[in-house]
């Protein structure tokens, strides 16, 4: 079945460091994006990517740096500059890249600082 | 002025209870609309998309209003499995694929 995969589910972080989080989808959909919710808030855009070697800021990208080298995958990497990351990280993909379809979500990771 | 602005609520409500959610975004160019539902610790799930002329998915019923920047969702009949966030969602330009979500509105239905 195809869909879109996350990893890890759950993410311990000391201070300082850098951490990696994985987002890998098998529907061969060119855009792919990065949100993070806040409890009890809405989903704040990071970066996107509408095709291979490409992305973009979004709305909160400082403290955060993201790759595209392949189309199945597009990693976030949280930066110890990122001063508050505890969050919930969510991974989508689109295709097409218009918005006319909406999101197919990834089933996010929970990042906690410790 | 928010990009999506919705009422967070809660909404409680008995079951088999009709609640009506509206939203109202920011951006009159705005060019396509959704609905997704997102349960708790979960990830947002599409739940429907929202068409100009109205459309209806069983117990839902999504509108449209382009003049007065205002979508609706309407659930008839509610269950106790409809309790979750419904978060309003808008595409700006046809020229990128980003979505803007709303907060969201809580819904808990009761027995």
């Amino acid at each position: 079945d195809g869909g879109i995969t996350q990893s890890p589910k759950y993410l311990f972080r000391k201070e300082g460091q850098n951490v990696t989080l994985s987002c890998e989808q098998n529907l061969n959909h060119d855009a792919m994006y990065w949100y993070r919710q806040d409890p009890g808030q809405g989903l704040r855009l990071i970066y996107y990517s509408q095709i291979v070697n490409d992305f973009q800021k979004g709305d909160i990208a400082e403290g955060y740096s993201v790759s595209r080298e392949k189309k199945e995958s597009f990693p976030l990497t949280v930066t110890s500059a990122q001063k508050n990351p505890t969050a919930f990280y969510l991974c989508a993909s689109q295709d097409p890249g218009t918005g006319a379809y909406g999101y197919t979500f990834g089933s996010g990771t929970r990042l906690t600082v410790v | 002025r928010k990009e999506v602005e919705q009422d967070p609520g809660p909404f409680n409500v008995p079951e088999g209870a009709t609640v009506a959610f509206n939203c109202t975004y920011s951006n009159s160019a705005s060019q396509s609309f959704f609905w997704y539902r997102q349960d708790c610790r979960k990830e947002p799930k599409l739940l429907m998309s929202v068409y100009s002329s109205g459309n209806e998915d069983g117990r839902f019923t999504a509108q449209l209003n382009r003049a007065s920047q205002y979508i609706s969702l309407l659930i008839r009949d509610s269950k106790l499995s409809d309790s979750a966030t419904y978060l309003c969602v808008v595409n700006l330009s046809s020229n990128t694929g980003k979505l803007i979500f709303g907060q969201g509105t809580t819904l808990q239905v009761k027995p």
